[in-house]
């Protein structure tokens, strides 16, 4: 059984550049969520995905938004980035909407400059 | 809305000895609990979790955790750490049913020292 996985592990983009990042969920779990991890903080929830539709958002602009596919990966994609929008980047998978756990990826290092 | 304090932002203990992190949160709701473990430049690992029944959970690596409704508080402990424990501890919440949003605490940092 893999677990979840991420790509890339880390990415630098240029102040007002576009970026997509990438979430394999693990084998079975149809959820995906998006956690944005700032230095020095908790992880904040972004968005959740279930069977292809986001159905949860935290505070976030529009600019944040995402995908997710048949085969339940899914993307992040962030707009106009700002130097604010360096963090890691988590996604966590769950087995079915509802179930309180997550498995969480590694992340992706993000860094604005 | 929910919330998480995780009061302390660092905790120092010396190898063998025992810990305790502290955790205390708020919601208007029943909620489930967490608590996960992060390594440097490393993803979150889940330690342990309450759900319902037993009030004191048993978690991976020698952790547990007891959960006071009374005292909105789920305080994780260990009775001996090692210097593997050194890491980031994060406590969190999920409300019941609806989609999953799970809310976390700031984090405690717990430094082993040999």
């Amino acid at each position: 059984e893999t677990g979840v996985t991420q790509s890339p592990t880390h990415l630098i983009k240029t102040r007002g550049q576009q970026v997509t990042l990438r979430c394999s969920s693990q084998s079975g779990h149809n959820t995906v969520s998006w956690y944005q991890q700032a230095l020095g903080q908790g992880p904040q929830f972004i968005f959740q995905y279930y069977r292809e539709e986001e159905n949860g958002r935290g505070n976030f602009p529009p600019r944040f938004s995402g995908l997710q596919f048949p085969n339940y990966s899914s993307e992040l994609n962030v707009n106009a980035l700002e130097l604010d929008d360096s963090a890691l980047y988590l996604c966590a998978s769950s087995p079915q909407q509802g179930l309180p756990e997550a498995f969480f990826g590694q992340g992706t290092r993000l860094t604005v400059v | 809305a929910q919330s998480v304090t995780q009061l302390d932002s660092q905790v120092p203990v010396f190898e063998e000895a025992p810990v305790e992190l502290r955790c205390n949160y708020s919601s208007s709701v029943s909620v489930y609990l967490f608590w996960y473990v992060q390594y440097p430049n490393q993803g979150l690992q889940l330690l342990l979790k309450y759900l319902s029944g037993s009030t004191l959970v048993k978690g991976i690596n020698g952790f547990e955790a007891e959960f006071n409704k009374s005292q909105t508080s789920f305080h994780l402990r260990k009775p001996s750490v090692h210097i593997s424990d050194t890491a980031e501890y994060f406590c969190a919440v999920s409300d019941l049913g609806g989609y999953q949003k799970v809310t976390f605490g700031t984090g405690t940092k717990l430094q082993v020292i040999p």
